[in-house]
């Protein structure tokens, strides 16, 4: 069964600073891979995903995470953190279940920007 | 412009009554999903569903139920409320084919006194 694992529920940095959240997935088959973002007290959007096409995703926000299949990884990053990106980001892929598609979510990641 | 939408956002309830929180999408989505969102846990997934009359159980399913009559609807009852289901609840939709790609809710808090 499809399975991601999110290294690290807490990840500070200073505003101006490389972000880095990592995701690692399990999968027998090609994956569909997704970034998730949420707002306090808001429901989840999509940063990106990954559909077998450019390893290389750009997303939203300056946003971007590379597959690497060797490596079964699918890290977020962002050059320079702003204060507005505080937020908790989750991974996801996606699963088959007999024949229908649902997501399978990481426990999240936290990502607190200080001045 | 499509959207999900859920109701109440907020509630208050004792223990041991019947709660229902609605769901509704205009996406027109086949698949509609509820998860529970807990400190440390992540997102959850209780009950999903793959088109009208369908449903299924997710991973924490115990005293939750769906029903599903129509596309547009996927509304969550928990028959006999307990503290431990004291939880943000989030309904998401999504298109039968494509990416999986999920539409979420802006989520309901649910405190069980």
């Amino acid at each position: 069964a499809q399975s991601v694992t999110q290294l690290g529920s807490h990840v500070s940095v200073s505003e101006g600073a490389l972000v880095l959240l990592r995701c690692n997935y399990s999968s027998s088959v090609p994956p569909y891979l997704f970034w998730y973002v949420q707002y306090p007290n808001q429901g989840l959007q999509l940063l990106l995903k990954y559909t077998s096409a450019a390893t290389l995703v750009k997303g939203i926000n300056g946003f971007e995470a590379e597959f690497k299949k060797s490596e079964t990884s699918f890290h977020l990053t962002k050059p320079s953190a702003h204060m507005s990106d505080a937020a908790e980001y989750f991974c996801a892929v996606k699963t088959q279940d007999t024949g229908f598609q649902k997501l399978v979510f990481g426990t999240g990641t936290r990502l607190l920007v200080s001045p | 412009d499509a959207e999900i939408t859920q109701s109440p956002r907020h509630k208050i309830t004792e223990t041991g009554r019947q709660v229902t929180l609605a769901c509704h999408q205009t996406w027109n989505h086949n698949n509609m999903f509820w998860y529970r969102q807990d400190l440390g846990h992540g997102l959850r997934l209780i009950h999903y569903s793959y088109g009208v009359h369908d449903t299924n159980k997710g991973e924490v399913s115990d005293g939750y139920s769906v029903s599903r009559s129509n596309t547009e609807d996927l509304p969550l009852t928990l028959e006999s409320a307990a503290s431990s289901q004291t939880s943000v609840y989030f309904c998401a939709s999504s298109a039968t084919a494509g990416t999986g790609e999920l539409f979420f809710g802006e989520g309901s808090r649910l405190t069980v006194l």
